[in-house]
């Protein structure tokens, strides 16, 4: 079965970089686009971007545009989220969601559980 | 601040039934589909509704969707404790080619 299962929680300094890993199983890595979505305390999902396993092309939401770098491994069947510049409102859930794409519909049919990352001084 | 509106909050006893809605722009529920997502705490987000109304293998006819115009809804009938959890929407968004959320509905079982 189809099953995203992402790196543990991290506690990083502000200004750091973080790394977070997603290992997709089930399922032909470079069939789905892979889309990162996270979650700050008591606020719902927010979109950062998507990204291509074929050829690895991302689209990131421009809210995080210069700090977000999403990569992906074929040889693991791993995608990879990069936050840097980390501030304390970056402070949140990190969900991976495979992103199925069909006659103009596109939605997060599987979701990682989710990596914390709190930043804090 | 979320891109799609949602209730803070909803409640509803054992059995009964709850609505939940979802409030967008042209942009995004307007021409695009919407799905609904729980989320219980500490689990990955499930995905109960897609293509406004379509439930994926395994999701029970209690939980439908519906849309109409820039506005979609999701029922849940005979509630059950198990259904407490977060309920968010989504839905593209072409105006910035991007997914946008709803910012979730608390869902209590009393």
């Amino acid at each position: 079965q189809v099953q995203l299962v992402q790196s543990g929680a991290e506690l990083k300094k502000p200004g750091a970089s973080v790394k977070i890993s997603c290992k997709a199983s089930g399922y032909m890595f470079n069939t789905y686009y892979m889309q990162w979505v996270r979650q700050a305390p008591g606020q719902g999902f927010q979109w950062m971007g998507i990204i291509n396993p074929t050829n690895g092309a991302a689209t990131y939401a421009q809210k995080w545009q210069g700090r977000v770098s999403m990569t992906t491994d074929t040889s693991t069947g791993t995608f990879h989220l990069e936050l840097s510049g980390l501030r304390s409102d970056d402070t949140a859930i990190y969900y991976c969601s495979r992103l199925n794409c069909s006659e103009g519909s596109c939605v997060g049919d599987y979701w990682g559980q989710g990596a914390l990352v709190s930043v804090s001084s | 601040q979320s891109v799609l509106t949602q209730p803070p909050s909803v409640s509803a006893a054992p059995g009964q039934r709850v609505t939940i809605s979802c409030s967008g722009s042209s942009s995004n529920i307007g021409e695009n589909y919407v799905s609904w997502y729980q989320r219980v705490p500490g689990a990955a987000p499930k995905l109960l509704i897609y293509d406004n109304e379509k439930r994926p293998s395994g999701i029970p006819d209690r939980f439908s969707g519906s849309k109409s115009g820039t506005s979609a809804t999701l029922d849940i009938t005979g509630l059950q404790t198990g259904d407490e959890a977060d309920y968010y929407c989504g839905a593209w968004d072409s105006s910035f080619r991007g997914g946008a959320f709803g910012g979730g509905t608390k869902l209590t079982v009393l």
